[in-house]
């Protein structure tokens, strides 16, 4: 059973092109994150929703646009991707509640963007 | 800013010897501090989470002490094994539940 499940694995595109990463949680988390890992292996926030709601926006271009359609799936769009947008991009999951969770993070698998 | 450092970078030690890991935070208002595992290619792990008002936590061969005041976190691991060859990264959570990461010491054990 996989917890935090994210689809695709491996992404390679070209540039200006626009492209989507699914995460989904089957813990019944109610927090949400993108982290971002770069060439130089620095793990840094994205975006956190609770509850479908957006509660942590980090400076991060708004070609990045988070979608949360429930509480278990949260989805990144990218626009007009840039070769600076190569990276590894993580869905993580922890139960937040109002305040944050003394039971850890759930991270997914990873996606490996790579823009050309 | 949390900023958040580990030290040593990269470690390399034969098999049976005691892993040190040293993590270091600028800001002392964590909500807690988490340990993770990471392997090349892989997610991240999560091995031991330390409450604010802990001291230490520990789970089989890993034990994981918290001194808030002076800013540092260690990870001690007893018995190496070739298994535990992977990078392992430190962070301190915020109170808006964001994880502030170190960059990660690389562990090698070698049989």
């Amino acid at each position: 059973d996989t917890a935090v499940s994210q689809t695709p694995k491996y992404l390679v595109t070209q540039m200006g092109n626009d492209k989507s990463i699914k995460c989904e949680q089957n813990l019944g988390h109610d927090t949400m994150y993108w982290y971002k890992q770069d060439s130089k292996k620095f793990l840094k926030i994205m975006f956190s929703y609770n509850n479908k709601e957006l509660i942590i926006n980090e400076t991060v271009p708004n070609r990045f646009s988070p979608k949360s359609p429930d509480k278990a799936h949260l989805n990144l769009h990218i626009n007009s991707l840039e070769l600076g947008d190569s990276a590894v991009y993580f869905c993580a999951s922890s139960p937040r509640g109002r305040r944050p969770s003394n039971y850890g993070y759930t991270f997914g698998s990873g996606t490996r963007l790579t823009v050309v | 800013k949390q900023e958040v450092t580990q030290i040593p970078a990269a470690l390399s030690v034969p098999e049976g010897e005691n892993l040190v890991l040293n993590c270091s935070f600028t800001d002392s208002a964590i909500y807690n501090l988490q340990w993770f595992r990471q392997d090349p290619g892989k997610g991240l792990t999560s091995l031991l989470l330390i409450q604010s008002s802990q001291r230490e936590q520990t789970s089989g061969r890993l034990n994981a002490s918290l001194d808030k005041s002076s800013g540092r976190s260690t990870l001690y691991i007893a018995a190496s094994q070739p298994g535990d060859s992977a990078t392992y990264l430190c962070a301190g959570t915020d109170s808006w539940g964001k994880l502030q990461f170190g960059a990660g010491t690389q562990v090698v054990v070698t049989p």
